[in-house]
């Protein structure tokens, strides 16, 4: 099953913060994080593993509640360039399948 | 450095086509995968391999095929196309799955 994520659309004013939530039925190993701008191809952001171990982007943050089975993606001081679709995943214990949630969708404007 | 190739970039197709995408990577990864996106859906996760002459299927497997007989590449086979089938497919590849995948830059299909 897809991971659920909210909101399905937000729209920020640059240099607002944004919060986007990604949520499992399922136990959670992995939460993976992807950013697509329009027409191109979905781009890495960052994993987040269990124990608390982050891999990638140094200027967005996020969080992975375990027992909740939940990731949020912390976007702050929105710059313009934040804007696109956001997907997060979920992988299986040995990361061979990796399922996205239905995205949401950012605008940053000026 | 070319990562992860897809062809063709568009297509169209009459009902009851059949027709192969192609998807290359040559970064030595052993896992690939198949997605198919969706206004609205996402991205969905068609089949996915993570080796050569293993692969699995995902969310959507109907109407599609694959083999992996190289770790360079993974087609994607549609035996009778139907209008269902029209979106953008995307091939994506990773090594081992806990690192960052590598996304080709799609395929827009097209099934009238």
């Amino acid at each position: 099953q897809q991971p659920v994520q909210s909101p399905q659309a937000v729209i920020l004013r640059e240099g607002e913060d944004a919060v986007i939530n990604c949520s499992s039925s399922k136990a959670l190993y992995s939460v993976h994080w992807y950013r697509q701008k329009h027409g191109e191809a979905p781009v890495f952001l960052m994993i987040l593993l269990k124990g608390g171990e982050q891999k990638g982007h140094d200027k967005i943050s996020a969080s992975f509640n375990e027992k909740k089975q939940q990731s949020s993606l912390y976007l702050t001081a929105s710059q313009l360039s934040y804007s696109g679709t956001y997907f997060c995943g979920t992988a299986n214990t040995g990361f061979q399948k990796l399922v996205f949630g239905t995205g949401t969708r950012l605008l940053v404007s000026p | 450095n070319a990562g992860v190739t897809q062809t063709p970039k568009f297509q169209v197709l009459k009902t009851g086509q059949s027709m192969t995408l192609q998807c290359a990577q040559d970064m030595n990864h052993e896992y690939m995968s198949w997605y198919r996106q969706d206004p609205g859906m996402g991205l969905r996760l068609i089949h996915y391999s993570v080796g050569a002459g293993i692969t699995d299927q995902g969310e959507v497997p109907n109407g599609y095929n694959v083999s992996r007989s190289t770790t360079e590449d993974f087609p994607l086979r549609l035996l009778s196309a139907a209008p269902s089938q029209t979106s953008v497919y995307f091939c994506a590849s990773t090594n081992q799955g806990d690192t960052e995948a590598f996304f080709g830059q799609g395929t827009r299909l097209t099934v009238v």
